[in-house]
């Protein structure tokens, strides 16, 4: 079975503070990303990357930066975290395929981690 | 960019009884379309998709049904259980090579015993 795993479940951070959120997966996918749900907004993409050092703002990138160093691994940062960015964030996954092989673009995703900043 | 609209944003049936919900695009170039379902502290999971080729695909209890010409498509849950109660997401993508998808606000559903 595919396995997203986050880091944390629960983070409480400090305003200002320099959060750095994980993700990791056992499938060798190339793509990942990173979002963000709130209730009544539903999920919202932050960030993407489909291969090692390759990185591609999503729908709401400000605020946020990621890093991939290696393919299994998908870093979200928050440089000077806010309590605007009080949130559930998600990590996914997913293969490259070409769309007319039939592939069905599944998104694989980790359980969420919860950051509140206080 | 595309733009996906979701309905209702909750829903409460009668264990038994059936469920439907529907969502909007905005981009006629979108060509499939997945559906997520979402349990409490869990991430989203792929329940069903369907591509711009195909108007409906159904899994046992439940289908989707795509209506290209009205840039429209549905979930449809029969014979509804208690375990069917979860946020539902849908989501359309162009397609591509990194398959980003664009998700509905979502739809909790809950099932009353």
């Amino acid at each position: 079975d595919v396995k997203v795993t986050q880091s944390s479940r629960y983070l409480v951070k400090r305003t200002g503070e320099k959060v750095f959120l994980e993700c990791v997966q056992d499938m060798d996918h190339e793509n990942m990303f990173w979002y963000r749900q709130d209730p009544g907004l539903g999920l919202r993409l932050i960030y993407f990357s489909y291969d090692v050092k390759m990185k591609e703002k999503g729908d709401i990138p400000e605020g946020y930066s990621v890093s991939r160093e290696k393919k299994e691994r998908f870093s979200l940062i928050l440089e000077s975290a806010s309590t605007n960015q009080t949130s559930m964030y998600l990590c996914a996954s997913s293969f490259v395929f070409p769309f007319e092989a039939g592939s069905s673009y599944e998104q694989y995703f980790g359980p969420g981690t919860r950051l509140t900043v206080t | 960019g595309e733009n996906v609209e979701q309905h209702p944003s909750t829903l409460s049936v009668q264990e038994g009884d059936s469920a439907v919900i529907k969502c909007t695009y905005s981009d006629s170039a979108s060509n499939y379309f997945p559906w997520y379902k979402q349990e409490l502290g869990k991430g989203p999971q792929l329940i069903i998709d369907i591509r711009s080729n195909v108007g409906e695909k159904k899994d046992q209890r439940i289908a989707v049904t795509l209506n290209k010409t009205a840039k429209h498509f549905s979930l449809h849950i029969t014979e509804t259980q208690p375990e069917d109660s979860a946020v539902y997401f849908c989501a359309a993508s162009w397609g591509g090579s990194q398959g980003n998808l664009i998700f509905g606000k979502g739809t909790k559903l809950s099932v009353k015993p």
